[in-house]
């Protein structure tokens, strides 16, 4: 069964330093998506990608953030310059519709920022 | 602004019990409505979802989920729980024209042999 993967499953970081998170969508999934769950807190959504540009984003992903597809597999989140408080499981996530909330999450990139 | 709330936190039933887990949500609109499923080391995977029409909807795994508009509810049920139900439970609403899921902070499910 085709599965959504992520890359690293564990990262530890110093605050103010650069991350990519990394993530392999189903490969004729056309919507991708990042949601965060920081510890004990709700799973957050962050943003939503679609042909190649940002399609919704909430007010969390700031301009620290950005998402990236470099190339026909890959979809990443980069957090420029990480605070403690970005701290949190990241989960990327595709969906083959649009608005049908029948999304395929990733098993999640742990980040730890020191 | 819409949101959702799970009053279980945790949940522990016996193998072969029935299961109700609770969610309320708050939002104008008719919602889109889902539940989750997060395996310990897995991603969330949906259970089921509620668009319109019958307000009772068959999921995976035997779930089913009644949805009750005067309760502003979505109940997820089983009646009958296997140990592989084990897992943390997440409701979810959408809305339409919103790419956007609010969830709920999760009810962990402990199944007792």
């Amino acid at each position: 069964e085709p599965e959504v993967t992520q890359t690293p499953s564990h990262q530890v970081t110093q605050m103010g330093q650069e991350v990519i998170l990394r993530c392999v969508p189903i490969s004729n999934h056309l919507y991708f998506y990042w949601y965060r769950q920081i510890l004990g807190q709700k799973v957050e959504f962050l943003v939503s990608f679609y042909n190649n540009e940002i399609s919704e984003k909430s007010e969390i992903f700031d301009d620290q953030f950005s998402v990236e597809r470099p190339d026909g597999s890959n979809f990443t989140l980069k957090i420029r310059s990480t605070k403690l408080e970005d701290s949190a499981m990241y989960f990327c996530a595709s969906s083959r519709d649009r608005y049908t909330g029948e999304l395929f999450f990733g098993e999640g990139s742990r980040l730890t920022v020191l | 602004a819409q949101s959702v709330t799970q009053p279980d936190i945790h949940i522990t039933v016996s193998e072969g019990a029935s299961l109700e887990l609770r969610c309320n949500y708050s939002y104008g609109a008719t919602p889109y409505l889902f539940w989750y499923v997060q395996s310990p080391g897995q991603g969330l995977q949906l259970l089921l979802k509620y668009f319109s029409g019958d307000t009772l909807v068959q999921g995976i795994k035997g779930f089913e989920a009644e949805f009750k508009r005067s309760q502003s509810s979505f109940n997820l049920r089983k009646p009958s729980v296997h140990w592989s139900d084990a897992a943390e439970y997440f409701c979810a609403v959408g809305q339409g024209g919103s790419e956007k899921l609010v969830f709920g902070k999760g009810t962990k499910l402990t199944v007792n042999p």
